[in-house]
């Protein structure tokens, strides 16, 4: 069965390093999505994508978080400097276009637990 | 906007008995719902969804929610509950009005003793 495949599965840091995460959807998503997860609660939306282009971005903090995804196939998230209450899950997760047949169903990584030192 | 409620933090249920995990919503046009589930240090596993029609779905592992429209509820419930179903539960929905951006409650941890 075809998944999200995410790397690294853990990464600990110091604070003010830079760190990368990066995302390999299923194939043929068109859709990719990057959430965040702090210990205990929901995952929030940070980036999405649609095939290369971002469709929303309005929760990323852009002064030190950017995503990408240049191929409009596999997706890179990069923290710098990183905090230490940027320390959570990051899960990346996947979807069919609309015109695919798509009903909202997101497929998820096993997600990257980042812990900031 | 959008939002999900899971008024529940935990649940504790005894293995063998009905179980029944609670969410709200709010959407401004009709609601695509789903229900998730995360095992420690995992990503999220989709179990069902509402799209359209009869309310009552069924999902994996013998999981099955109740779509109310007019109490805006969909709440996950399982007539038997296993240990192994500990874990931690979401309730997610998407406004087929808003674009694809599924917004997730809280999440409720769900305790089953043997």
């Amino acid at each position: 069965e075809a998944e999200v495949a995410q790397s690294p599965r853990y990464k600990i840091t110091e604070k003010s390093q830079a760190v990368a995460f990066w995302c390999d959807p299923i194939s043929g998503h068109a859709t990719l999505y990057w959430y965040r997860q702090i210990l205990g609660q929901g995952p929030e939306l940070l980036v999405q994508f649609q095939d290369e282009s971002v469709v929303d971005d309005s929760q990323l903090p852009k002064d030190r978080f950017s995503a990408e995804r240049l191929k409009g196939v596999d997706s890179t998230l990069k923290i710098q400097p990183a905090e230490l209450g940027d320390s959570a899950m990051y899960l990346c997760a996947s979807s069919p276009s609309p015109e695919a047949g798509n009903t909202g169903e997101l497929f998820f990584g096993e997600g990257s637990r980042l812990t900031v030192l | 906007a959008q939002s999900v409620a899971q008024p529940e933090d935990q649940v504790n249920v005894a293995e063998g008995n009905p179980l029944t995990v609670k969410c709200t919503y709010s959407v401004s046009g009709n609601p695509y719902l789903f229900w998730y589930v995360q095992y420690p240090n995992r990503g999220l596993q989709f179990l069902l969804k509402y799209i359209t029609g009869d309310n009552l779905v069924k999902g994996s592992y013998g999981f099955e929610a109740e779509f109310n429209k007019s109490q805006t509820s969909f709440h996950l419930k399982k007539p038997s509950a296993l240990v192994s179903d500990s874990a931690l539960y979401f309730c997610a929905v998407r406004d087929i009005n808003a674009g694809n951006m599924l917004t997730f409650g809280g999440g409720t941890r769900l305790m089953v003793k043997p």
